[in-house]
């Protein structure tokens, strides 16, 4: 499983409220991901990292931003929660060949 | 823009029988990825097929990537119902998969006794 743990793993929260979401690695993996998915959507990239402070948008990124401070940390910000952005989120890291994903985060904005 | 898209993206099917999920996509890529999603879990890699030709089995799946044709496939033997689950298909954004993946709808399978 890479070593990858999320946090929260659960939350509820109101519309308009900023929201950051944590996805903790041991891995020592460069690089990141942040993925959403939804029904009908399969998963889709809102962000990712291949370095420390380095960072790109991904295919959804609207509304969203990432901080990489150290290695094994990725954090997701939503600045100002939407209704649209209850999903489930998830975090992934790679190797060379694969990439793996961490447990997710169910957030759901009221 | 890389498109992927997979089909069905329902099936039922019964114990014992053999069908294949088929995956296409848009964009020229060398890195095809299956995973397998039972419900409220992550994402579980089956197979990572890295070019053309590839073909992978594990048990009673088998995957295949065919490069020119855009085109992996994912069959299943004998289906039982442990096999359940919703499986995705994932291409590169571009070699090595640095800008991450981009996945199909999935494939929500029952496999019914």
């Amino acid at each position: 499983d890479a070593g990858i743990t999320q946090s929260p793993r659960h939350k509820v929260t109101e519309t308009g409220t900023p929201v950051t979401l944590r996805c903790h690695q041991t891995e020592n993996h460069r690089y990141m991901y942040w993925y959403r998915q939804d029904p009908g959507h399969g998963l889709r990239l809102i962000h990712y990292s291949y370095g420390v402070k380095d960072t790109d948008k991904g295919e959804v990124s609207d509304g969203y931003s990432v901080s990489r401070s150290k290695t094994e940390d990725f954090l997701l910000t939503l600045e100002s929660a939407t209704s649209s952005q209850t999903s489930v989120y998830f975090c992934a890291t790679r190797t060379s060949y694969e990439q793996y994903f961490g447990p997710g985060t169910r957030l759901t904005v009221t | 823009e890389l498109k992927v898209e997979q089909n069905p993206l329902f099936l039922s099917m019964q114990e014992g029988k053999n069908y294949t999920i088929y995956c296409n996509y848009s964009t020229t890529s060398d890195r095809l990825y299956w995973y397998r999603q039972d419900p409220g879990k992550s994402l579980e890699s089956l197979f990572v097929l890295l070019s053309n030709g590839a073909v992978k089995q594990e048990g009673r799946l088998m995957a295949s990537l065919d490069t020119k044709a855009r085109l992996s496939t994912l069959h299943i033997t004998a289906a039982v119902h442990d096999l359940s689950a919703t499986y995705f298909c994932a291409v590169d954004h571009s070699g090595g998969g640095a800008d991450g993946l981009t996945f199909g709808k999935g494939t929500h399978l029952i496999i019914q006794p």
